[in-house]
Parts: C-alpha cells; sequence; structure tokens
C-alpha cells in the first residue's frame, strides 16, 4: 500500500449503529486530519493530530470521535449520527515542520445515515 | 463566513489553450496557499503552491500567481489538456498548530477540458 488508505469506502448505517472510519498513511508523516465534505460545501477541517496529540478539534459534535494510536493510523468513530451527517469524510496527512508542507489525502469514506 | 471562494462553479476551456481558475481569499493572516486536483471517487491531490513572500510560482504546466493587495491567487495551466478535466479547490494557511497546518477549502471549479 502506498500513500493514504481510508477503509470502509463506502458506508450505510441508521441512526443508532455505532460504525468506525479507518485510516492508514504510509508516507511517514506525523501529523494527520480528519475532513468532512457536504454536498456543494467545501472540506471543512474537523481534527487534527499533531505527534499524536489531539491539537484541534473544529467545534465537532461529540457524536464524532477521533483516535490517533500511533502517527500512522487514524480513526473515526462514529455513534448516533444524523442525517445530515452524509458526506464524504477524508483523512490527510502531512510531515510535521518548521516551514509549510501540503497534505496528503486518502479517497474518501461516502458516508450515508439513514 | 467563507474565507476562501471560488466564484466561477465551473470552467470550460479548449484543448490546447490556457486555463485560468481564480480563487479569493479575506483573510490577510493568510500566508500560505495552495491548489489542489481531485477526480471523481479520488480524494484530493496537491498540485502547486506558494507562500505569501513570492508573486508567482511555476511548475511545468502549471503556475500560481498570488496577488496579496487584491487577495486574490490565480491557477494557469497551458497548455490544457483532457486529463486535466477535474474539480480544481483552492486552500489556504493561516496558522501552523505544533507543526501541523490549518487548511481552508474553496468550494472547487470544475474544469472540462474539451477536444
Amino acid at each position: 500500500e502506498t500513500g493514504v488508505t481510508q477503509t470502509p469506502r463506502h458506508l450505510v448505517m441508521g441512526m443508532t449503529n455505532k460504525k468506525s472510519l479507518k485510516c492508514e498513511q504510509h508516507l511517514g508523516h506525523n501529523a494527520m486530519y480528519w475532513y468532512k465534505q457536504s454536498a456543494k460545501k467545501p472540506l471543512e477541517l474537523m481534527f487534527v493530530y499533531s505527534l499524536e496529540e489531539r491539537v484541534e478539534n473544529n467545534s465537532v459534535p461529540s457524536r464524532f470521535s477521533p483516535e490517533c494510536p500511533n502517527s500512522s493510523h487514524l480513526f473515526l468513530h462514529l455513534h448516533t449520527l444524523q442525517p445530515e451527517d452524509s458526506a464524504l469524510y477524508l483523512c490527510a496527512s502531512s510531515q510535521v515542520t518548521g516551514g509549510y508542507n501540503e497534505q496528503f489525502f486518502g479517497p474518501g469514506t461516502r458516508l450515508t445515515v439513514l | 463566513d467563507q474565507q476562501v471562494k471560488q466564484n466561477s462553479p465551473s470552467l470550460s476551456v479548449q484543448e490546447g489553450r490556457i486555463s485560468i481558475l481564480n480563487c479569493d481569499y479575506t483573510n490577510s493572516m493568510f500566508d500560505y496557499f495552495l491548489w489542489y486536483k481531485k477526480y471523481p471517487a479520488e480524494g484530493p491531490t496537491f498540485l502547486i503552491s506558494i507562500s505569501s513572500i513570492k508573486d508567482k510560482n511555476e511548475d511545468g504546466r502549471f503556475t500560481v500567481f498570488l496577488n496579496k493587495s487584491a487577495k486574490h491567487l490565480s491557477l494557469h495551466i497551458v497548455p490544457s489538456q483532457p486529463g486535466d478535466s477535474a474539480v480544481y479547490f483552492c486552500a489556504a494557511s493561516a496558522m501552523r498548530i505544533q507543526g501541523a497546518q490549518k487548511l481552508v477549502f474553496g468550494q472547487g471549479t470544475r474544469l472540462t477540458i474539451n477536444p
């Protein structure tokens, strides 16, 4: 595997279900991100992890719970979601440096909440 | 309050011609700008970036121009090729948090290159 991978690619869940999205990066990066892209809206940053520490929670409801067990893996745990949470969820990674570096994105998980 | 705006949802260009994609921003604290390209069913792919100390950055067929006084940047693709057909996102960064960046994205412009 190369780059940033995400599983599953598609997920349909009911409002009472609990599910998890998984992201893995094979780039040796040490910062990871979750983004949400709803229909006709820009990508919205949800969470940022730097060196396995959560450094940003962008006013995301508690029904979304991130986990970063190591610098290569990132999870997004979902519970009691609402239909308006249906969206494309993208994971990204970057290298922590003193300067600026681009973020590399995975293919995303298309989530549908019924 | 949208800090990064791409006002053209779509653009159609003839193959071989120049494609110009535009992006405006409101936050004068942004100091790093990026362009990403996205194909259907794939994640965004980094294309080119520019820091606020420059006004131009070139990489092959792609050139990004930054006009800080107008808070405007543009992406030029010359010559345009059918494989350039995709959605293009402009993104900007104002801060780093422990080495990680907060990117703010525009809504995207769908570019179609016609043969």
